[in-house]
């Protein structure tokens, strides 16, 4: 099945450490993003990728990197510049990254940082 | 910038009945779409439905309609029958250059 990949599930890290949140998909997609969610905060974005080899910051993307080696991952490393890492994180992807696309969800992963 | 704003945090409905949330966009886009996701307890989010702003047609999803206005910037959506399975957090989503999301509102349905 078709679809978008992310693990683990739940992550635990200590404060200072960096931390990769991996995001795979198998949609053929061009376009992958990577949303933070909080709650009462809806969805913020905080990189996103229209092709491979190259990726644009979002709204919040300070504390953070990703790169685009392969048109499948969309790696995001949390580092410890974020002030406040600890959220749930969405990856998502669309076949272009034009207006008008759907964006297809992965599951997500918890970062909990202490 | 465009934002996204949805006045009701939450929202309850009984089962079978017919429940309308809302939301408002600011643009000054003249192309773009917009889109209702649903996040079950599960936190997967699901498409709901997609309107583009071209079409004065209001989309259309078996029990899930929208209410989609141009001019007063809204684009409501409205849930018939409301199901136990509807339980959810809905945003809405505006689709220009970029993908803003609406706070969300949590809507429960009562047996």
């Amino acid at each position: 099945d078709g679809g978008i990949t992310q693990s683990p599930k739940y992550l635990f890290r200590k404060e200072g450490q960096n931390v990769t949140l991996s995001c795979e998909q198998n949609l053929n997609h061009d376009a992958m993003y990577w949303y933070r969610q909080d709650p009462g905060q809806g969805l913020r974005l905080i990189y996103y990728s229209q092709i491979v080899n190259d990726f644009q910051k979002g709204d919040i993307a300070e504390g953070y990197s990703v790169s685009r080696e392969k048109k499948e991952s969309f790696p995001l490393t949390v580092t410890s510049a974020q002030k406040n890492p600890t959220a749930f994180y969405l990856c998502a992807s669309s076949i272009g990254g034009q207006r008008g696309y759907e964006q297809y969800f992965g599951p997500g992963t918890r970062l909990t940082v202490t | 910038a465009q934002t996204v704003t949805q006045s009701q945090p939450e929202m309850s409905v009984q089962e079978a009945e017919t429940v309308t949330l809302s939301c408002t966009y600011d643009t000054s886009e003249s192309d773009y779409y917009l889109f209702w996701y649903k996040q079950p307890p599960s936190r997967q989010m699901i498409l709901v439905i997609r309107q583009e702003a071209y079409k004065q047609q209001n989309a259309t999803e078996n029990r899930f309609s929208v209410n989609f206005q141009k001019a007063a910037k809204s684009f409501s959506l409205k849930i018939s029958d409301s199901q136990l399975g509807d339980a959810a957090m809905y945003f809405c989503a505006y689709a220009g250059n970029q993908f803003y999301f609406g706070t969300g509102t949590s809507l429960t349905v009562i047996p």
